[in-house]
């Protein structure tokens, strides 16, 4: 079984600052995606990021990259130049590429500061 | 395009009543999945279904809890005889495909039961 975790339920950062949440995760796959959403107050659930296992190059949209460490089974995000409406609750999550069930990690909820 | 639309936004019920949540998939979406975020959680997989199926319900508690996507309208999430613990946000998303990378959520349905 898949599980993801995510070590901080709460990261701060200062408007324009980079910050970086983390997240760890475990499968038997080798063909496997992970992801990161968004969910602003709102409630909606955002697909910030997405990276394919079998990709070396690190995904970025962006403001937001990640850090995919294969071996360390380590995928965080990076946030360049935060601004007040990324601050959100965010959660990793991961998917098995022969299934169609993502699994969540708790989340980290992100402050941004003016 | 009008996205994944879920309502009620907000229902609220009082225990042994039943909670019927609703969701229209995107255009051209032929797969549905539920989702429950309980309180300081991710969300975790209830049900995957397509038109008139229920391909997998593993995530669904044995009792209470039942789900369809007809051939005509919304998917419906029904939750019989509520108790305390199933307040909670019931997000749904759905896909071209069978497969979760390229999933859109909807922005959620949160259950309060009195």
């Amino acid at each position: 079984a898949q599980t993801v975790t995510q070590s901080q339920p709460e990261m701060s950062v200062q408007e324009a600052e980079t910050v970086t949440l983390s997240c760890t995760y475990d499968t038997s796959e080798s063909d496997y995606y992970l992801f990161w959403y968004k969910q602003p107050p709102s409630r909606q659930m955002i697909l910030v990021i997405r990276q394919e296992a079998y990709k070396q190059q690190n995904a970025t949209e962006n403001r937001f990259s990640v850090n995919f460490q294969k071996a360390a089974k380590s995928f965080s995000l990076k946030i360049s130049d935060s601004q007040l409406g990324d601050a959100a609750m965010y959660f990793c999550a991961s998917l098995e590429g022969s299934n169609y069930k993502l699994t969540f990690g708790k989340g980290t909820l992100l402050t941004v500061n003016p | 395009n009008a996205g994944v639309m879920q309502n009620p936004r907000h229902l609220v019920r009082r225990r042994g009543q039943e909670a019927r949540l609703r969701c229209s998939p995107m255009k051209g979406h032929s797969h549905v999945y539920w989702y429950r975020q309980l309180p300081e959680e991710g969300l975790k997989f209830m049900v995957y279904l397509q038109k008139e199926n229920i391909i997998d319900e593993s995530g669904m508690p044995k009792e209470r809890f039942s789900a369809e996507f007809p051939k005509e309208g919304p998917s419906i999430l029904r939750i019989q005889q509520v108790v305390r613990g199933d307040s909670a946000a019931y997000f749904c998303a759905s896909s071209t495909s069978a497969g979760a990378n390229v999933l859109t959520f909807g922005a959620g349905s949160r259950l309060t039961v009195l």
